[in-house]
């Protein structure tokens, strides 16, 4: 059973930094993209990034409004996927969810994990 | 950047058919893939590849996507379809693929 479970949500001012962490179990993780999406309160999904596997050059892309400012990174050995966020905004309150799908870049997403509360207020 | 259109809301009566629609530019030569998120849980997948169900989908569940709008359809709706509904499609107008959610539906069974 594929099973993703994030960790790290908490609040923090604005400004300050977080890491998330997810840690996947049930797949072959180190050849599975990984995705953060995140829903801020009673708003709809907005995809935050990717990570590619390794073997496909294990890249990330991000979404503008992350970009510069987030970063996704993986450890294949720890089966974790990681979001490192920095320079917060309040507007980056969300929950974050840990994501995984077939398909690479036309595939839908498969698999959700519960998500994590990240507030971000002064 | 690619903009997917939903409508807010969308009403039936149970026992009728309920059509949620994605609208987007030329959506026809894109994957759609439909995500039901009930509330305080996780989205999961309900139709992939815009008319494909994942095992444990009901048959009621099905899509169709043409021309300038995809389109999920849940027949025999029943009370425990109530939820929010989203649409997403793979994007390239940047210099990378990004994934593109639809704004969202909510189902109400009246």
């Amino acid at each position: 059973e594929v099973q993703l479970v994030e960790s790290g949500g908490g609040l923090v001012k604005p400004g300050g930094s977080l890491r998330l962490s997810c840690a996947a179990s049930g797949f072959t993780f180190s050849n599975a993209w990984m995705s953060w999406v995140r829903q801020a309160p009673g708003k709809g999904l907005e995809w935050v990034g990717r990570i590619k596997s390794k073997t496909d050059g294990g890249t990330t892309d991000y979404a503008a409004p992350v970009k510069g400012r987030f970063t996704i990174s993986r450890d294949d050995s720890k089966n974790t996927l990681y979001l490192q966020m920095n320079s917060l905004k309040t507007e980056d309150t969300a929950v974050y969810y840990c994501t995984t799908g077939g398909g690479g870049e036309v595939g839908a997403i498969d698999y959700w994990g519960q998500g994590t509360l990240v507030t971000v207020s002064s | 950047s690619y903009v997917l259109t939903q409508p807010p809301s969308v009403s039936v009566a149970p026992g009728k058919t309920a059509r949620i629609t994605c609208g987007g530019n030329n959506i026809g030569s894109k994957s759609v893939h439909w995500y039901q998120q009930k509330p305080g849980q996780a989205p999961v997948l309900v139709i992939y590849y815009d008319s494909d169900r994942p095992s444990g989908i009901p048959e009621r569940f099905s899509g169709s996507n043409s021309g300038n709008t995809a389109t999920l359809t849940i027949s025999r709706v029943e009370a425990g379809d109530e939820a929010d509904y989203y649409c997403q499609v793979w994007d390239s107008s940047s210099d990378h693929k990004d994934v593109v959610f639809g704004g969202g539906t909510k189902l109400t069974v009246l």
